[in-house]
């Protein structure tokens, strides 16, 4: 069984300061994906990463997949309140079927 | 409407009650993933179609789980005799192509809470 693990759990910061929030497996992954999740919502995708050692950048945010594919970080440069929400990760399964959650990461990002 | 819509938004149950939690994918959404979501957690895989095919059920926990897709359209998760343990958010995805990088969009959610 694949798993996924998040850390921190929770974070609180204060608006403008910079995170790391990370995601670790012992499994390999062929794509990983980053989701926020607000309250009452569905998750909604952020990125997919499918090469090891790759770094993209969707403004603030940027997010590297591990060289050996079993991890993954988000940065978060000069956080907003509006970043606030449930950070999931999701590493899609060696049969290419469907995608194994993290726990997720609560950040709370205060005004 | 343009995205996943789910019904009911909220479901209370009586334990041992039957309940049906209903999905309508983006209209032409070729693969449709149910995933069960308890309190503090991330998803975890229930079930997936491709068209009206179920292809993988292997994330149901019990035989008292049963999805469908008669028509490659709209879904339906069936639980019955419901436990509390069943309690959680139900959520739905659909995506346009056959699972692999593609992307997914999730409905908001059936919170079923079983008394």
């Amino acid at each position: 069984t694949q798993l996924l693990e998040q850390s921190p759990q929770f974070l609180s910061i204060q608006e403008g300061e910079n995170l790391t929030v990370y995601c670790n497996s012992s499994s390999v992954f062929s794509s990983l994906q980053w989701y926020r999740q607000e309250p009452g919502e569905g998750p909604v995708l952020l990125v997919t990463v499918v090469t090891g050692g790759e770094v993209k950048k969707l403004k603030r945010l940027t997010f590297q997949f591990g060289d050996a594919r079993k991890d993954s970080s988000l940065h978060i440069t000069a956080a907003q309140p509006g970043d606030t929400g449930l950070y999931l990760c999701a590493g899609e399964d060696n049969y290419g079927q469907n995608f194994v959650f993290g726990p997720g990461t609560r950040l709370s990002v205060l005004p | 409407g343009a995205g996943v819509s789910q019904s009911p938004r909220y479901k209370v149950a009586k334990r041992g009650q039957d309940v049906a939690l209903r999905c309508d994918p983006i209209s032409g959404h070729v693969s449709l993933f149910w995933y069960q979501q308890a309190l503090g957690q991330g998803p975890e895989f229930l079930t997936y179609f491709q068209n009206e095919a179920q292809l993988d059920k292997s994330g149901l926990p019990s035989d008292r789980f049963f999805a469908e897709r008669p028509e490659g359209s709209v879904s339906t998760l069936k639980i019955q005799r419901t436990q509390q343990e069943d309690s959680a958010v139900y959520l739905c995805a659909s995506s346009a192509k056959q699972q692999g990088t593609d992307t997914q969009y999730f409905g908001p959610g059936t919170r079923l809470t079983v008394l």
